[in-house]
C-alpha cells in the first residue's frame, strides 16, 4: 500500500545534539511537508518542499533544516539551536503544489529532550 | 488574514446521539476547506473536504459538512456517535492565493457509552 513513513517513532535528544526524523513517500507526491504539534494545539508549518532541490520556511522554521535531495524523501533536521524541540511531529505528502488537495500524513514522530 | 476558530476545545457525547464541531473562518478568497480526524498518536486523516462544488459534503464514516459562505462556517455532523469516533478533529483552510494551510486548534472528542 501506498503512504508515508516516518522514523523513528520516538526519539531523544541530548542536550546541544542535531537530531535528524526521517520521512519518505512512496505516492510520488511533488509536495512535502514538516510539520509541528505540541498539546492542545494545531499544527505549525516548519518547511515545505513542493520539488526536488527546492524547499521554503513555514511559520517556524528556526532551529530546523531540511533537505530534499529526491522526491521520495524529506528528512527534516532539529538543530541545537532549538531550545524546545519536545514535540509530536508529522510529515506529509500532496499531489498539488497549490496546496488545494488534501495532504496525506504520516503518523508522526515524537520527539523528547533527555 | 485568513484564520480558523474551531469554537469548541471539548466535546462529550454519548453513544448513539449526534456529534456537531462548529468551524468558523475568516478569508479574504474563496477557500478550500477540509476536516481531518487524529487518533492518539497518530497522523491525520481526511474526512472530506469543500472545494466549491456542492454546499453539502459527504465524508467517510458517516460524518459530512456543510458550507456557509454567509456565516463563513464549515460546521461537522455525525448523526449516531461511535464509540470509535473519540479523537481529534481538526478543521483546515486553504485558499487558491495561498501557499500553505492553516489549521484550527482541534476539538477533542469524548464518547460516553
Amino acid at each position: 500500500d501506498g503512504g508515508i513513513t516516518q522514523s523513528p517513532k520516538y526519539l531523544f535528544r541530548k542536550e546541544g545534539q542535531n537530531v535528524t526524523l526521517s520521512c519518505e513517500q512512496n505516492l510520488n507526491h511533488d509536495a512535502m511537508y514538516w510539520y509541528r504539534q505540541d498539546p492542545g494545539q494545531g499544527l505549525r508549518l516548519i518547511y515545505y518542499s513542493q520539488i526536488v532541490n527546492d524547499f521554503q520556511k513555514g511559520d517556524i522554521a528556526e532551529g530546523y533544516s531540511v533537505s530534499r535531495e529526491k522526491k521520495e524523501s524529506f528528512p527534516l533536521t532539529v538543530t541545537s539551536a532549538q531550545k524546545n524541540p519536545t514535540a509530536f511531529y508529522l510529515c506529509a505528502s500532496s499531489t498539488d503544489r497549490d496546496l488545494n488537495q488534501p495532504q496525506h500524513f504520516g503518523d508522526g514522530t515524537r520527539l523528547s529532550i533527555l | 488574514a485568513q484564520s480558523v476558530t474551531q469554537l469548541d476545545s471539548h466535546v462529550s457525547v454519548s453513544e448513539g446521539t449526534p456529534v456537531l464541531l462548529r468551524c468558523n473562518y475568516s478569508s479574504s478568497y474563496s477557500p478550500s476547506l477540509f476536516w481531518y480526524v487524529q487518533h492518539p498518536n497518530k497522523g491525520l486523516q481526511l474526512l472530506l473536504k469543500y472545494t466549491s462544488a456542492a454546499t453539502l459534503v459527504k465524508g467517510i464514516n458517516g460524518f459530512e459538512a456543510e458550507f456557509k459562505k454567509s456565516e463563513t462556517s464549515f460546521h461537522l455532523t455525525k448523526p449516531s456517535a461511535h464509540m470509535s469516533d473519540a479523537a481529534e478533529y481538526f478543521c483546515v483552510v486553504s485558499w487558491a492565493a495561498g501557499n500553505k494551510l492553516t489549521f484550527g486548534g482541534g476539538t477533542r472528542v469524548l464518547v460516553k457509552p
